[in-house]
């Protein structure tokens, strides 16, 4: 079945370094790609989503390209800032049922 | 404001006891979702609606029911048969065209 694998956590970061969270996915078919930011206590926000081959997602500085020939979805962000701290989950759409499967996430911890 | 708003926050349950935790959305989307989360693992599907009055098991959905009847509400019960019910739970809506999900802030079970 369909699967998504992130890198393990967690990503430890002094503020304004540069941001990479692996993301690879296994799929039939063509699915749409989403990158998730949970913070603490809270539900899960939509950070970006790409929908075929080569398209960039992008969203408050953070980029991910969705690459067909590498299944990969990495999230990327040039300077990261205190604020950024929170969990970043990779998830991809089963497009027949609407239904999402998630990687594990990925904590990142972003110090002064 | 539109949304999606789970209610309680935090609930507390005995063993033994079903509980009904409330999802409702003002975004006039057709599609709603349960999930569980599990510290360090991923979201897993428990059930999910495509149009009210129906709906379809996802991947763990023994020991957990649902109904769908309006379009605004989606309420999960976790009754007595779920053998280990301590989680949070998210409820999330989707349009039929777009295969994008938003997400509610979230229930914290606990059994105590």
């Amino acid at each position: 079945g369909d699967s998504v694998t992130q890198m393990e956590g967690p990503v430890t970061l002094s503020e304004e370094a540069f941001l990479t969270i692996n993301c690879t996915y296994t799929a039939t078919g063509y699915p749409s790609l989403f990158w998730y930011v949970q913070y603490p206590g809270e539900g899960l926000q939509l950070l970006l989503k790409a929908t075929k081959a080569d398209d960039k997602g992008s969203n408050k500085g953070f980029e991910a390209t969705y690459r067909k020939e590498t299944t990969s979805f990495h999230l990327e962000k040039g300077s990261v800032q205190v604020s950024d701290s929170a969990v970043y989950f990779c998830a991809l759409s089963d497009r027949g049922f609407q239904k999402l499967v998630f990687g594990t996430g990925t904590r990142l911890l972003v110090s002064p | 404001d539109g949304g999606i708003t789970q209610s309680p926050k935090y609930l507390f349950r005995k063993e033994g006891q079903n509980v009904t935790l409330s999802c409702e959305q003002n975004l006039n989307h057709d599609a709603m979702y349960w999930y569980r989360q599990d510290p360090g693992q991923g979201l897993r599907l428990i059930y999910y609606s495509q149009i009210v009055n129906d709906f379809q098991k996802g991947d763990i959905a023994e020991g957990y029911s649902v109904s769908r009847e309006k379009k605004e509400s989606f309420p999960l019960t976790v009754t007595s048969a779920q053998k280990n019910p301590t989680a949070f739970y998210l409820c999330a809506s989707s349009t039929q065209i777009t295969d994008t999900q938003y997400f509610g802030p979230g229930t914290r079970l606990t059994v105590l």
